[in-house]
């Protein structure tokens, strides 16, 4: 099994939708989260940490589940420069990462 | 804002030889790392780099790597002989000491990366 499984989409949504991405990983002891945002040939920037009790970041929510292994991060409003890839990563340091899931939010 | 900086932002280089990738880290931080990402595959862990010495390395990091921090400010990824495989973004990062921030902050900071490609 995959230390981080991601749907890789593409998930093409119109603008001012929402959008889910799911994420699940496989290494029980794993104590932190996060979601990285990474454009075309571009390096990887956090978008946001995932805490225990889930958390909000203006359009962003992230959301963990340690019973079943399982991270999401919702997008509410889409807006165009939210397309890029989303990735799951794991914390541990090293960093270990999903391979992503790309959005493209069209006009 | 202090950033991690990178070059080459581009090498292009032949099969067999040797090629040198730098990085700036923030000046401040203590733990380094290099990943990779080949065209279309996820970020992959190297190598980690504290206190002058590897900390951790991953099973990519084979006898062709090494990584050095000369003067105290660079930080550099070498590729003796260099293979069509190794093409591919390599980013660097780093971390500031524990402690300094708090740790819902404790983020790793990536450079733009440099674009290896190997013919």
């Amino acid at each position: 099994r995959k230390e981080v499984e991601q749907d890789p989409g593409p998930f093409n949504v119109p603008e001012g939708a929402t959008v889910a991405f799911n994420c699940t990983y496989s290494n029980s002891a794993s104590q932190s989260f996060f979601w990285y945002r990474q454009d075309c040939r571009k390096e990887p920037k956090l978008l946001m940490s995932v805490y225990s009790s889930g958390n909000e970041d203006g359009r962003f929510t992230a959301q963990l589940n340690r019973a079943s292994q399982y991270i999401s991060l919702l997008i509410r409003d889409s807006k165009l420069s939210d397309s890029a890839t989303y990735l799951c990563v794991l914390g541990n340091t090293p960093l270990v990462f999903g391979k992503g899931t790309r959005l493209s939010v069209i006009a | 804002e202090p950033e991690v900086t990178q070059t080459p932002s581009h090498q292009v280089t032949q099969m067999g030889q040797e090629v040198i990738l730098r990085c700036v880290p923030i000046s401040n931080h203590l733990y380094f790392y290099w990943y990779r990402q080949i065209l279309g595959q996820k970020v992959e862990f190297l190598v980690s780099f504290y206190n002058n010495e590897i900390s951790e390395k991953s099973e990519i990091f084979d006898d062709q790597f090494s990584v050095e921090r000369p003067d105290g400010s660079n930080f550099t990824l070498k590729i003796r002989s260099t293979k069509l495989e190794d093409s591919a973004m390599y980013f660097c990062a780093s971390l500031p000491p524990k402690g300094q921030v708090p740790s819902e902050s404790y983020e790793q900071y990536f450079g733009p990366g440099t674009r290896l490609t190997v013919t």
